[in-house]
């Protein structure tokens, strides 16, 4: 199994508060995303990292941000948590040459509800 | 631009019994496409994927997916369905840098 690991793995929060939840990996990979999972929706993109420092925008980044200070980490902030963003998150790494034929390898899963 | 379809989100099948999961996609290139499962409550988990070498691609636990270019289809097989197959299953398709998931298909297996 890829070395990631995700903390916490729960967490329940009031509206209005700040949150974050850490991706960490031990496989030096270059590209980091967070994803969040919703009933019939799949696994909807929400920040991508493709080197320290270097961070992009998926389909549903808006309430969040993300910050890479470190190869190994990767960590994804609500600043002001809703309810709407009561979710299941996963982080994924995939290989270090970025090529879209490498399979993504993905993190136990944070669940978070924002009461 | 790319994006992914499946075509059910929930199949049930009886235990021994042939599995068919449907995945159509859109690409403007050549796309490298995946599927994934997640048990419950559980991370996804790599089946297969494809990268553009053979067409009939062979995953784990006796799962395989055809790429078809002229249907832009991707269809998950088993020729016969086990108990510990139900989950759900999602399509992938990557594009550069990123991956689009399709919504899922739910399997059951009935004893």
């Amino acid at each position: 199994d890829a070395g990631i690991t995700q903390s916490p793995r729960h967490k329940v929060t009031e509206t209005g508060t700040p949150v974050t939840l850490r991706c960490h990996q031990t496989e030096n990979h270059r590209y980091m995303y967070w994803y969040r999972q919703d009933p019939g929706h799949g696994l909807r993109l929400i920040h991508y990292s493709y080197g320290v420092k270097d961070t992009d925008k998926g389909e549903v980044s808006d309430g969040y941000s993300v910050s890479r200070s470190k190869t190994e980490d990767f960590l994804l902030t609500l600043e002001s948590a809703t309810s709407s963003q009561t979710s299941v998150y996963f982080c994924a790494i995939t290989g270090t040459s970025g090529s879209r034929d490498n399979e993504q390898f993905f993190g136990p899963g944070t669940r978070l509800t924002v009461l | 631009a790319q994006s992914v379809t499946q075509l059910d989100s929930h199949v049930s099948v009886s235990e021994g019994t042939p599995v068919l999961l449907r995945c159509n996609y859109s690409s403007s290139y050549s796309p490298s496409l995946f599927w994934y499962v997640q048990h419950p409550n559980k991370g996804l988990q790599l089946l297969l994927k494809y990268t553009s070498a053979a067409t009939l691609v062979k995953g784990i636990n006796g799962f395989e997916a055809e790429f078809k270019k002229s249907e832009t289809s991707f269809h998950l097989t088993k020729p016969s369905a086990h108990m510990s197959d139900a989950a759900e299953y999602f399509c992938v398709v990557s594009g550069t840098y990123k991956y689009i998931f399709g919504t899922g298909t739910r399997l059951k297996v009935l004893a």
